[in-house]
């Protein structure tokens, strides 16, 4: 299966600034069939982002993706204070599907 | 607007069983797949398998083999999932999650656009 491995654990910063979370493959995630979720605590996972880079319904557009192959990263242009969560990386290219361990995004 | 409604918290005993319910709308059950996934405490997220509702097809996850099981009931929109042979890392947030393809009975991997509220089970002697 996949494994997904997502840098940095856990990233410190303040409201206004650029957050960029990586999603590293341990093998090529065909047809680029990579999604990002958001889950903050207590809550279940929203979906942001699907096919490595399209924004899901209702998703702001601070949100980008970007990426193929076996890097992927998730850019948040300018955080709000409700952008602070975890976010997590799943691959649907190739069964089973899997996810990544998860960021941690904190106020700094 | 998409609903997916959990049953309630559950406390079993190691070698039990549990069942957990996912109630839709007749429009999802009859359209799309259901999947399950889990949550163990602090860790990241573990998919088990999904089901056709309207079709009552089920795919699992390879390590869940023989000890889950998936069903729907069309007269109430709700599938089910029964974990068996319960064990204390058997203890996470459990979700129903669906697939967004339109009547795709394909069972190929995909993302999940819409998810239950979580359902914890917690296994403790």
């Amino acid at each position: 299966e996949i494994v997904l491995t997502q840098s940095p654990g856990t990233l410190s910063l303040s409201p206004g600034e650029r957050a960029t979370l990586s999603c590293r493959a341990s093998r090529s995630v065909s047809s680029s069939y990579l999604a990002w979720y958001q889950q903050k605590r207590g809550q279940a996972p929203r979906l942001l982002i699907s096919g490595a880079s399209s924004r899901a319904t209702g998703i702001p557009d601070r949100f980008s993706g970007s990426g193929s192959g076996t890097d992927f990263t998730l850019t948040i242009s300018r955080l709000e204070p409700e952008d602070f969560a975890v976010y997590f990386c799943q691959q649907y290219g190739s069964s089973p599907l899997t996810f990544g361990q998860g960021t941690q995004l904190e106020i700094k | 607007q998409v609903q997916l409604v959990q049953s309630g918290a559950e406390v079993k005993k190691p070698g039990s069983s549990v069942t957990v319910s996912c109630k839709t709308s007749g429009d999802t059950f009859r359209s799309y797949s259901i999947n399950w996934l889990r949550q163990a405490p602090g860790q990241g997220l573990e998919w088990m398998g999904g089901i056709i509702p309207i079709f009552g097809a089920s795919d699992y996850a390879q390590k869940f083999q023989g000890r889950i099981t998936f069903t729907a009931d069309k007269s109430t929109s709700t599938v089910y999932m029964e974990l068996r042979s319960l064990r204390s890392d058997d203890t996470a947030l459990y979700y129903c999650a669906k697939d967004p393809r339109f009547q795709d009975y394909t069972s190929s991997p995909n993302y999940f656009d819409y998810w239950g509220q979580g359902t914890l089970v917690t296994v403790s002697s």
